[in-house]
């Protein structure tokens, strides 16, 4: 079955600390990998895409992306988190098929 | 700026009366999908439309919610009867899809209580 899966349910971090946040995805075939953000309250806005070339794939804010196909991961990145930065993090899958699946998301606080 | 439309954002209903979500997508995209949003279940998809033909609706409970696309610009997620259960975020997004390549905007979300 298809499905995305999201490592850590809740992560608490102070300012300036790294920020390394876990997806894998079960998918057959040719897959496209997302990650969106949901800031308390608002609308889910896409932090940044993977569709082919670089695995090593940069989005807005400061956050970047490693996709590894080996390993079914697209871990999501920051080196230096900010207080802005508490939010709701999903990553997400599609297929061929059109098929667009979230993980469970990750919650981000960041501690000032 | 282009955006896609959700109404009602705030719907609070008596369990067993008929809702009815409205989404307005954005122009000249292909497809739009159909998520609920709980804390418990996190984003689930309903169900999503390719050039307003329905794709696939298997996350759908099909007793109680229909979804569908009367023209380009309008797609509907109906429940009837509501139930406390259904009570959730329900979000509505577009894209210009080809395949799986394409991003996807959402909606502000449609807020559902069911008392």
């Amino acid at each position: 079955a298809q499905s995305v899966s999201q490592h850590n349910h809740h992560v608490i971090l102070s300012e300036a600390a790294s920020l390394e946040l876990g997806c894998n995805y079960s998918y057959g075939g040719t897959v496209n990998l997302f990650w969106y953000v949901q800031y308390p309250g608002q609308h889910l806005q896409l932090l940044l895409k993977y569709f082919s070339g670089d695995p090593l794939v940069k989005g807005i804010k400061g956050f970047e992306a490693e996709f590894i196909k080996s390993k079914f991961s697209f871990n999501l990145r920051k080196p230096s988190v900010q207080w802005s930065d508490t939010a709701e993090y999903f990553c997400a899958a599609i297929n061929q098929g059109g098929k667009l699946i979230f993980g469970q998301g990750t919650e981000l606080s960041v501690k000032p | 700026d282009a955006r896609v439309t959700q109404t009602p954002r705030h719907k609070v209903t008596e369990m067993g009366q008929e809702v009815t979500m409205r989404c307005q997508p954005i122009l000249g995209h292909n497809t739009v999908f159909w998520y609920r949003q709980t804390m418990m279940q996190g984003l689930e998809l309903l169900a999503y439309f390719r050039n307003r033909a329905p794709l696939d609706d298997s996350g759908m409970p099909k007793d109680r919610f229909s979804a569908e696309m009367p023209d380009a610009t309008l797609a509907t997620l109906k429940i009837q009867p509501s139930e406390p259960r259904d009570s959730a975020v329900y979000f509505c997004a577009s894209g210009l899809m080809q395949g799986s390549t394409g991003e996807l905007f959402f909606g502000e979300g449609s807020r559902l209580t069911v008392l």
